[in-house]
């Protein structure tokens, strides 16, 4: 149980395009996601905080024009980035809280790594 | 001062020795704190959780909790070569948000 998926696994896009990368939750249901950003050899940092049914928590520093968050469904979440630059490549990773019962063990998808030419 | 701190290694420990990894946090208040492992160019997975005081163990992990000193551990008994990966510490401050933070990790290698 608890799997979390994403798509695509890997992008590979030109600057000034937008790209966008879809997490689901497949055997549960997520009242919350998150999106991190991670850049090599560094940790995850949280860039927004995604509930469902409502807009997305962004974190300070995050531009929420240009990563835009949709959390459409109980399964579906979905990061936008818009106009992306090289600076925007790195490794998103998406992971999501169970609705139900008490756990707080957020469980991560396999991540998207993005590169920008 | 970071929020949650770890020794960013390597740590280097011999096949079937006992790896011990550190981690430091700094608010007080933290109520749930978490052990990740990250296989280089993948996704973290969750190894445990431990949200008492003292110990808890799971197979060959044990993650032991001090809060009045602000530190959690994890030991890996038996080290494998397939252990050796970075680990990430994680803390959730409160019980009312979901954010965890997350340390740098520390890079573990078991060699044979």
């Amino acid at each position: 149980g608890a799997v979390v998926s994403q798509h695509p696994s890997r992008v590979i896009c030109k600057s000034g395009t937008s790209v966008k990368i879809e997490c689901r939750s497949l055997d549960f249901q997520a009242t919350t996601m998150f999106w991190y950003r991670q850049f090599p050899k560094q940790s995850l940092m949280l860039m927004a905080t995604s509930n469902e049914g409502s807009k997305a928590t962004y974190e300070q520093g995050v531009e929420k024009d240009k990563f835009l968050i949709n959390h459409a469904s109980l399964t579906l979440s979905t990061l936008t980035v818009t106009s992306a630059h090289p600076e925007d490549s790195s490794f998103y990773i998406c992971s999501a809280r169970s609705a139900y019962g008490g756990d707080n063990e957020q469980f991560f998808g396999p991540g998207t790594r993005l590169t920008v030419l | 001062q970071k929020e949650v701190e770890q020794n960013s290694g390597p740590l280097s420990v011999p096949e079937g020795a006992i790896a011990s990894l550190n981690c430091t946090y700094s608010d007080r208040v933290s109520q749930s704190f978490f052990w990740y492992r990250q296989y280089s160019g993948k996704s973290p997975e969750l190894i445990m959780s431990i949200y008492s005081n003292g110990d808890k163990e799971d197979g060959r992990f044990t993650a032991q909790l001090n809060k009045a000193s602000q530190y959690v551990s994890l030991l890996i008994r038996d080290s494998q070569p397939s252990d050796s990966a970075t680990y990430l510490c994680a803390v959730k401050r409160s019980y009312n948000t979901d954010k965890l933070i997350f340390g740098t990790g520390t890079r573990l290698q078991v060699f044979p």
